[in-house]
């Protein structure tokens, strides 16, 4: 079974400041692939970056970066400069052997003016 | 590229009746489709899986007589939640993978935008 765990449930940050949001990822598969998605108060889920697990370069996406350790199987994403439009819920997933994805259970951003 | 469409976007409708809800890849074909539910304030949890041609598999706790899904085209898949109830109101999303052909990504699947369905 796989199981993603996202321990924060709400962060609350003032624009500008870095904030980090973290994913713990459990699977016995040796090939899987993770996910962080952007759930905006509209609802549409928006792609932010997929990683493959035989991949473990960093990865910065303007003021997006993600850092992915399998030894800690942790895939956590820093948004640096915070904005207001960065206030989301984000969630984390891992599609493994199944094809199925596991999201967690969600993180959600508040970026205050 | 790569996008799912879902219809329609809202609905409201009576305790007891049915709902349709469709989901559409409109630039390539999805040999799979996912069905997703989720509760105000909760993740996404997967309902079943589609695929063109054949029975969807359920998840557990998931009632395949009341929420039946036909995937009949390499391009549709549709929802039908039948006699719904208010706790069947929720936010219902599809996605859709292409595991053949020039669009296979690496287990990617693409989302479509959702249904909000309040039954009243």
């Amino acid at each position: 079974a796989q199981k993603v765990t996202q321990a924060q449930t709400e962060i609350s940050v003032v624009e500008k400041e870095d904030v980090t949001l973290d994913c713990v990822y459990e699977t016995r598969d040796t090939t899987y692939y993770l996910f962080w998605y952007k759930q905006p108060p509209s609802g549409e889920l928006v792609f932010l970056i997929r990683r493959n697990s035989f991949d473990e370069q960093n990865e910065i996406s303007g003021r997006y970066s993600w850092n992915f350790q399998k030894s800690t199987s942790s895939f956590n994403f820093t948004i640096t400069a915070s904005q207001v439009v960065d206030s989301a819920v984000y969630f984390c997933a891992l599609n493994g052997a199944n094809s199925k994805l596991t999201f967690g259970k969600g993180i959600t951003l508040s970026v205050r003016p | 590229g790569a996008v799912v469409s879902q219809h329609p976007s809202r609905v409201i409708c009576k305790s007891g009746t049915s709902v349709k809800i469709e989901c559409r890849s409109l630039d390539f074909q999805a040999t799979t489709m996912f069905w997703y539910r989720q509760f105000p304030k909760q993740s996404l949890m997967l309902m079943a899986t589609s695929n063109e041609g054949s029975k969807a598999t359920y998840e557990q706790g998931v009632e395949k007589d009341k929420f039946l899904i036909n995937h009949a085209s390499l391009t549709l898949s549709t929802l039908t939640v039948t006699s719904a109830h208010p706790e069947d109101s929720s936010f219902y999303i599809c996605s859709a993978d292409s595991t053949s052909g020039a669009r296979s990504i690496n287990n990617e699947q693409f989302f479509g935008p959702g249904t909000r369905l309040t039954v009243l």
